[in-house]
């Protein structure tokens, strides 16, 4: 149990376009879930916590209006990438915690964005 | 914010051979410490964790010590081997987020 799924594993898009990232628990609910971006050979750096039918709370630094955050069930989440520019290019991983725990984060697989 | 520091940032080891990996963290209110493995490209894999209450927590060939006085923690895993080699990230958690370490770069050598 405790799957996370991403889609699309890995997506291109020209510089100005925008881009959705999607976040699925597959076999539990998640009232919370994570946003994070990785650098190439850097570390994990949360972008935003999304609560399920609230707004998300961004880390400092990370434009709210650029990284769309959009919680809608207790399985999905979504981050949009807005007028998406090469600086943007990294790896995106969300997790999400079961609903009732708060302790291990369950990651999905990632999401290669690459913007050209 | 909290903030934890991972030393090395790479560690090579001969096949058997121990390999360490230590982790200092600033906000004494942190109560949860994971550490991952990942490999490239791959989401972060859960190795082991351990809790605030708990100083030592051992899993096969892997164990992790928590100094909560000292505010660090560290991974050790024993009996190398070739698939051990990944990245490893310590991190910590405080008020549900997870903060993380740089990272360790574990090559082991057969």
């Amino acid at each position: 149990g405790a799957v996370v799924s991403q889609h699309p594993s890995w997506v291109i898009c020209k510089s100005g376009t925008s881009v959705k990232i999607e976040c699925r628990s597959l076999d539990f609910q998640a009232t919370t879930m994570f946003w994070y971006r990785q650098f190439p050979k850097q570390s994990l750096m949360l972008m935003a916590t999304s609560n399920e039918g609230s707004k998300a709370t961004y880390e400092q630094g990370v434009e709210k209006d650029k990284f769309l955050i959009n919680h809608a069930s207790l399985t999905l989440s979504t981050l949009t990438v807005t007028s998406a520019h090469p600086e943007d290019s990294s790896f995106y991983i969300c997790s999400a915690t079961r609903t009732g725990e708060g302790y291990e984060q369950y990651f999905g697989p990632g999401t290669r964005l690459t913007v050209t | 914010g909290e903030n934890v520091e991972q030393h090395p940032s790479t560690l090579s080891v001969q096949e058997g051979d121990s390999a360490v990996i230590k982790c200092t963290y600033s906000d004494s209110a942190s109560n949860y410490f994971p550490w991952y493995k990942q490999e490239l490209g791959k989401r972060p894999q859960l190795i082991i964790d351990i809790r605030s209450n708990v100083g030592e927590k051992k899993d096969q060939r892997i164990a992790v010590t928590l100094n909560k006085t000292a505010k660090h923690f560290s991974l050790h895993i024993t009996e190398t081997q070739p698939e051990d080699s990944a990245v490893y990230f310590c991190a910590a958690r405080r008020d549900y987020k997870l903060s993380f370490g740089a990272g360790t770069t574990v090559t082991v050598r057969a």
